[in-house]
């Protein structure tokens, strides 16, 4: 099955600084890419996703890159702010029914804390 | 508009005994999953049903862990004999189709502790 590998595990910046977590993963078959933040006590939000057919999408302060070849993909969050402080989690899927649709079977990777120090 | 709602936020349990999770997913959406979260992990798939069906139940730890969803709506899963090391936080998350990887929607998890 799929694995998914995130570093650093722990990152902290200034205020104003970018921050940057990459992941790599095993299937190449996968083939949707969504990045979560999770804030302490409250479920996983999706900021981000990127599909393979694409090599990056920007939204704001936040963008994402994949490189199929290389089977990895990166978070990059520009100037950055304290609200950014939380934990980063990137996952992986291309799990498919039996009827050849895709859906949300996502292997996650263990997790960025970042901390944004004013 | 009102998002993923999981209850009860909390809940401790001996060890040996059976638990509920309820969750009500997003009014519409068709496709539910469940995830457990143990301590500085991500989630880790559990289930996923597309209407009242489990299209996928490979996630399941054991026989003692089972999900339903009778109207397509509103799911639970259920622990029997609960064990220590099932303790985690369960999150459910619903999808508008489940097709062609529509976002995930994550509710904010029952914390489940059995001592």
């Amino acid at each position: 099955g799929e694995n998914v590998e995130q570093h650093p595990s722990t990152l902290s910046v200034q205020e104003g600084d970018s921050a940057v977590i990459k992941c790599t993963y095993s299937d190449s078959a996968s083939n949707y890419f969504p990045w979560y933040k999770q804030e302490l006590g409250k479920g996983p939000q999706l900021i981000i996703d990127i599909r393979s057919n694409v090599g990056e999408k920007k939204d704001q302060r936040i963008a994402v890159t994949l490189n199929k070849t290389a089977k990895h993909f990166s978070l990059h969050i520009t100037e950055t702010q304290p609200e950014d402080s939380a934990v980063y989690f990137c996952a992986a899927t291309g799990r498919v029914n039996a009827g050849g649709t895709s859906y949300g079977k996502l292997t996650f990777g263990q997790g960025t804390i970042l901390t944004v120090h004013p | 508009g009102a998002g993923v709602s999981q209850t009860p936020s909390n809940k401790v349990t001996e060890k040996g005994k059976y638990v509920e999770l309820r969750c009500d997913p997003i009014s519409g959406h068709t496709a539910l999953y469940w995830y457990r979260q143990s301590l500085g992990q991500g989630p880790e798939f559990l289930i996923y049903f597309q209407g009242t069906g489990a299209a996928d139940d490979s996630g399941l730890p054991n026989d003692r862990f089972f999900a339903v969803r009778p109207e397509g709506s509103v799911s639970t899963l259920k622990i029997q004999r609960t064990e220590r090391g099932d303790s985690a936080v369960y999150l459910c998350a619903s999808s508008g189709t489940g097709r062609n990887n529509s976002p995930l929607h994550f509710g904010n998890g029952t914390r489940l502790t059995v001592t």
